[in-house]
């Protein structure tokens, strides 16, 4: 079981609201990600982080903003939310350590965002 | 360009029956595929994961193939149960970055019924 966190599951907010995304993982990870996700469709990433105070965009353009103050906790920002904003956030982490074999990526339970 | 392709996208077996779903890439230079179960509305979770020296692996019923020379990829759920109902993503990893670049497929959306 992946010790890694988000909330809220599930999102309803008007256009225009400032809303965060929590993202919480107690498993000492370096890397964590952001992913965005449409129903039947591939994960995107949109932002990932190596440690802290390091964040970078990922491959899909995103208005959302994201931190890494502190290495548990990684949350996402949308500062006036669009009904295009509408999706399934994924929030991951990862540990890499020497050989391949044991790279893995632990996902969160995802925040389920609706924009009215 | 590194892409990760997935077949069948959608499949419908019933409860006991064994299913094979397969996985092309061109990623390059690899470093990994794994294969995740992912619920409707909650995180995909790891089922297994193999490097290039890997050609098979198993969890439970599902054992998964790997072929590096033709780049392909399969995941065989044997004895299918009603809880084995979700979408199944392979996802490859590159090694020409530190980060270790993931690589998704669409996922292939798998039904048991009763």
């Amino acid at each position: 079981e992946a010790d890694i966190y988000q909330t809220p599951r599930y999102l309803v907010i008007g256009t225009g609201k400032k809303i965060t995304l929590e993202c919480s993982q107690t498993m000492g990870h370096d890397k964590m990600y952001w992913y965005q996700q449409d129903p039947g469709m591939e994960l995107h990433l949109i932002h990932y982080s190596y440690g802290v105070n390091s964040t970078e965009k990922g491959d899909l353009s995103s208005e959302s903003t994201v931190s890494r103050i502190r290495t548990e906790h990684f949350p996402l920002t949308l500062e006036s939310a669009r009904p295009s904003h509408t999706s399934q956030y994924l929030c991951a982490s990862r540990k890499i350590s020497s050989g391949s074999s044991t790279d893995t990526q632990y996902f969160g339970p995802g925040t389920r965002l609706t924009v009215l | 360009k590194n892409q990760v392709e997935q077949s069948p996208q959608s499949l419908i077996i019933l409860e006991g029956k064994n299913c094979t779903l397969q996985c092309n890439y061109t990623v390059s230079p690899f470093s990994n595929l794994r294969w995740y179960k992912q619920d409707t509305g909650r995180g995909p979770v790891s089922l297994t994961i193999m490097t290039f020296s890997e050609n098979t692996k198993s969890n439970g019923r599902y054992t998964a193939t790997l072929d590096a020379d033709t780049k392909q990829s399969s995941l065989h759920i044997t004895a299918s149960q009603l809880s084995d109902s979700a979408s199944y993503i392979c996802v490859v990893s590159d090694r020409g970055s530190t980060l270790g670049r993931l690589y998704f497929g669409r996922g292939t959306q798998l039904t048991v019924w009763p």
